[in-house]
């Protein structure tokens, strides 16, 4: 069954640096998300993506994230200043369509630890 | 808005016996009801869903829920419990004018040999 990949499954980055998460959706998918999941606390949506555009986000989305489609397979999430509050699991998701009967299939996360 | 509630951190059963966890919810219109699973070190992985039609849905490994639309529940059953359902559940909502999903608070189920 395919499946959503996401690089790297643990990354470790000083306070204040640039991170980057990579993900792959699933090959026929049009729709992409991430959540996140700080240690011991509910999953969190962050943000969803159609055709290159935002299509909803949420108030953790501020500016200091970003996301991009830069080529055909990969879809990732930037943060660009990172705070200690940061460090949490990272899930990226995707889905075929927008149809709400559609379950969102999710990668195995990273772990984002801020030191 | 849309809100989901598992009010159970833990649920610890026997092996064998049946399980429920519960879950329930509230949304503005219609509900699309989602049911995952999240083992150690791994993603969450989609078992079941309600979207409409009979209110028992069957899903993967056994699982089974119940939609109860005057109780807002969406309570995640299984009739005999193995070992390897240790893991944490989540149920999830979402509302047919959002594109994202709404995930409770999660339950850790333990069933004890």
């Amino acid at each position: 069954e395919p499946e959503v990949t996401q690089t790297p499954s643990h990354q470790v980055t000083q306070m204040g640096q640039e991170v980057i998460l990579r993900c792959v959706p699933i090959s026929n998918h049009l729709y992409f998300y991430w959540y996140r999941q700080i240690l011991g606390q509910k999953v969190e949506f962050l943000v969803s993506f159609y055709n290159n555009e935002i299509s909803e986000k949420s108030e953790i989305f501020d500016d200091q994230f970003s996301v991009e489609r830069p080529d055909g397979s990969n879809f990732t999430l930037k943060i660009r200043s990172t705070k200690l509050e940061d460090s949490a699991m990272y899930f990226c998701a995707s889905t075929r369509d927008r149809a709400p009967n559609q379950p969102q299939h999710f990668g195995d996360g990273t772990r984002l630890s801020i030191l | 808005a849309q809100s989901v509630a598992q009010p159970e951190d833990q649920v610890n059963v026997a092996e064998g016996n049946p399980l429920t966890v519960k879950c329930t919810y509230s949304v503005s219109g219609n509900p699309y009801l989602f049911w995952y699973v999240q083992y150690p070190n791994r993603g969450l992985q989609f078992l079941l869903k309600y979207i409409t039609g009979d209110n028992l849905v069957k899903g993967s490994y056994g699982f089974e829920a119940e939609f109860n639309k005057s109780q807002t529940s969406f309570h995640l059953k299984k009739p005999s419990a193995l070992v390897s359902d240790s893991a944490l559940y989540f149920c999830a909502v979402r509302d047919s004018s959002a594109s994202k999903i709404i995930f409770g608070s999660g339950t850790r189920l333990s069933i004890r040999p």
